[in-house]
């Protein structure tokens, strides 16, 4: 069974300092990754994935993702943090597509919070 | 990235009543979407995938006549809660996925059900 772990249920960062949150995963075979993130009472919006190829992974609003395949870890991050990234992010694994098995599983989510 | 529209954005019932949660793609055809329910500060728990066609296949523990789930056409599902419970009252999100082949699945803003 494929799972995702997201230690930290809250990270808190100064504004314009780096940014990083962390996941790791288990899967049987090869991953495909996520994160996405979200605001008050509203949907995922996704941020980025990692399928194949270059292990680092850029995104949406400047974040992005190091896919370390021997720590099973997709860890988040960006180089200067907004305010605006103030959110609940959530990483998400899926085995590779069996046609059969195409669920996504999240992990717990990260509550970031910017300090201005 | 594509867009999925869920309605309603809240709804609030009497109980015993029932709720129907519409989903839909607005610019690709979702040939496979889901179905979660996410409680306060929690992550999302996986209710039922249903491919266009055929039958939900719903998560163990989850009750199929009570949530019952439609994929009639490739730009629409919905979720109907019958004879709802103020237990029932919860975030209730959709996500879409394109495509044999398709990677990221696309998330509806969700919609918050309050069962009085």
């Amino acid at each position: 069974a494929q799972s995702v772990a997201q230690p930290e249920d809250q990270v808190n960062v100064a504004e314009g300092n780096p940014l990083t949150v962390k996941c790791t995963y288990s899967v049987s075979g090869n991953p495909y990754l996520f994160w996405y993130v979200q605001y008050p009472n509203r949907g995922l919006q996704f941020l980025l994935k990692y399928i194949t190829g270059d292990n680092l992974v850029k995104g949406s609003y400047g974040f992005e993702a190091e896919f370390n395949k021997s720590q099973t870890s997709f860890h988040l991050k960006k180089p200067s943090a907004l305010v605006s990234d103030s959110a609940l992010y959530f990483c998400a694994v899926r085995d590779l597509p069996h046609f059969g098995n195409e669920k996504l599983t999240f992990g717990t989510g990260t509550r970031l919070t910017i300090i201005p | 990235g594509a867009v999925v529209s869920q309605h309603p954005s809240r709804v609030i019932c009497k109980s015993g009543t029932s709720v129907k949660i519409e989903c839909r793609s607005l610019d690709f055809q979702a040939t496979t979407m889901f179905w979660y329910r996410q409680f306060p500060k929690k992550s999302l728990m996986l209710m039922a995938t249903s491919n266009e066609g055929s039958k939900a296949t719903y998560e163990q523990g989850v009750e199929k006549d009570k949530f019952l789930i439609n994929h009639a056409s490739l730009t629409l599902s919905t979720l109907t809660v019958t004879s709802a419970h103020p237990e029932d009252s919860s975030f209730y999100i959709c996500s879409a996925r394109g495509g044999r082949g398709g990677t990221e699945a696309f998330f509806g803003q969700g919609t918050r059900l309050t069962v009085v």
